[in-house]
């Protein structure tokens, strides 16, 4: 079956590392996202991406960084410039132009500061 | 820009129920609007959604809303909750342009079913 796996599930960053979280899907999506989820917050968009070799900052990308070398994948680094790196973040495919197409996400990394 | 606003952030409701989760939006274009599901530390499934057509849309689990443009609004709703309804649930519209298309989604709403 077609989805997207993230991993790992559950990851823990020290004060002034650098993470990597990873997506991968299999879906043939050419866009791809990554959200933060925050209590009470709803879903914030991160980076997403339209087309390989290509990526937009969304609303709350300080921090942040991503690549997009393959189709099928799309790593998000947290970096040490991320204060508050403690959240649920999602990772999401769809297919691009097509504004009436959902997104399907895959199950999320939680991160954690030690 | 777009925006997605759900009233009441929790809902209690008694099994057998009815579920009615609230969702207004505001979009300088014509909307395309989900429902999304999520159950704990596990990412979001598709509910239902509307596009063009019919109002009225139905989807998974037993779950319909209904696309009211003269009141910016897409509420949920299930004639009669059950244990396994137990979750978070959010409201997106599709927010799309020259620079793709992405979703704004509401803060949420947690619904607690009780025995």
């Amino acid at each position: 079956d077609g989805g997207i796996t993230q991993s790992p599930k559950y990851l823990f960053r020290k004060e002034g590392q650098n993470v990597t979280l990873s997506c991968e899907q299999n879906l043939n999506h050419d866009a791809m996202y990554w959200y933060r989820q925050d209590p009470g917050q709803g879903l914030r968009l991160i980076y997403y991406s339209q087309i390989v070799n290509d990526f937009q900052k969304g609303d709350i990308a300080e921090g942040y960084s991503v690549s997009r070398e393959k189709k099928e994948s799309f790593p998000l680094t947290v970096t040490s410039a991320q204060k508050n790196p403690t959240a649920f973040y999602l990772c999401a495919s769809s297919i691009p132009g097509q504004p009436n197409q959902p997104q399907h996400f895959g199950d999320g990394t939680r991160l954690s500061i030690l | 820009a777009q925006s997605v606003t759900q009233l009441g952030s929790h809902v209690s409701v008694s099994e057998g129920a009815l579920v009615l989760l609230r969702c207004n939006y505001s979009s300088s274009v014509p909307p395309y609007l989900f429902w999304y599901v999520q159950y704990p530390n596990q990412g979001l499934q598709l509910l239902l959604k509307y596009t063009t057509g019919a109002t009225l849309v139905k989807g998974i689990n037993g779950f319909e809303a209904e696309f009211k443009k003269s009141e910016t609004s897409f509420h949920l709703t299930k004639p009669s909750a059950h244990m396994s309804d137990a979750a978070e649930y959010f409201c997106a519209v599709s927010d799309y342009g020259a620079a793709g298309n992405k979703l704004t989604f509401g803060g949420g709403t947690r619904v607690l079913v009780k025995p």
